[in-house]
């Protein structure tokens, strides 16, 4: 399967500070990477799809201003969480879409917010 | 509305014997479903998954069975291993390009030696 990398794998942060969190698909080209969020002992939540090139699509409830997604080529797709607060902290995973249906992930980005 | 389900958040059994690990699902137009398996602060990686032409897929010690009338799949995991301690998430997809996963909770496997 894809091979995929993210970093950072941890990061501490102050409050109101932004963070950015990059994607990489390191052997695969990947038009569609896929965000998630994952809090303490819950599923992986849909954050937000991004296509190459265009406009990410978000998941109803999240905000597309806090947590910004750009996705310039096909190996890099990046997640900056803005203005950052506590209840942001949670664990945050890529994935990227091979073929239809199936998705190979990073190994997440823990996030803290202080 | 969760749209896929674990309803069995933890799952203990010893080394040697089967695990079994179920999914429910409420949405009928999924048509492809995947298993994977999450260590702390990993992602998750892929197991192994199913069409929903099929009702059974093997790949070594690990089977996932489909009832589509039913909405469930399991994973079967014989004979079970220490080291398949982690959590088992099922995912769902609709097969058409650009298509998230949607993950269920998951459920803790702990295998006893």
């Amino acid at each position: 399967g894809a091979v995929v990398s993210q970093h950072p794998s941890r990061v501490i942060c102050k409050s109101g500070t932004s963070v950015k969190i990059e994607c990489r698909s390191l052997d695969f080209q990947a038009t569609t990477m896929f965000w998630y969020r994952q809090f303490p002992k819950q599923s992986l939540m849909l954050m937000a799809t991004s296509n190459e090139g265009s406009k990410a699509t978000y998941e109803q409830g999240v905000e597309k201003d806090k947590f910004l997604i750009n996705h310039a080529s096909l190996t890099l797709s990046t997640l900056t969480v803005t203005s950052a607060h506590p209840e942001d902290s949670s664990f945050y995973i890529c994935g990227v879409l091979s073929g239809n249906t199936e998705a190979f992930f990073g190994q997440g980005t823990r996030l803290t917010v202080v | 509305d969760q749209q896929v389900k674990q309803n069995s958040p933890s799952l203990s059994v010893q080394e040697g014997r089967i695990s079994i690990l179920n999914c429910d699902y409420t949405n009928s137009m999924f048509d492809y479903f995947l298993w994977y398996k999450k260590y702390p602060a990993e992602g998750p990686t892929f197991l192994i998954s199913i069409s929903s032409i099929k009702d059974k897929n093997e790949d070594g010690r690990f089977t996932v069975f489909l009832n589509k009338s039913a909405k469930h799949l399991s994973l079967h995991i014989v004979p079970s291993q220490p080291g398949d301690s982690a959590v088992y998430f099922c995912a769902a997809s609709f097969y058409q390009a650009g298509t998230a996963l949607i993950f269920g909770k998951g459920t803790t496997l702990s295998v006893s030696s």
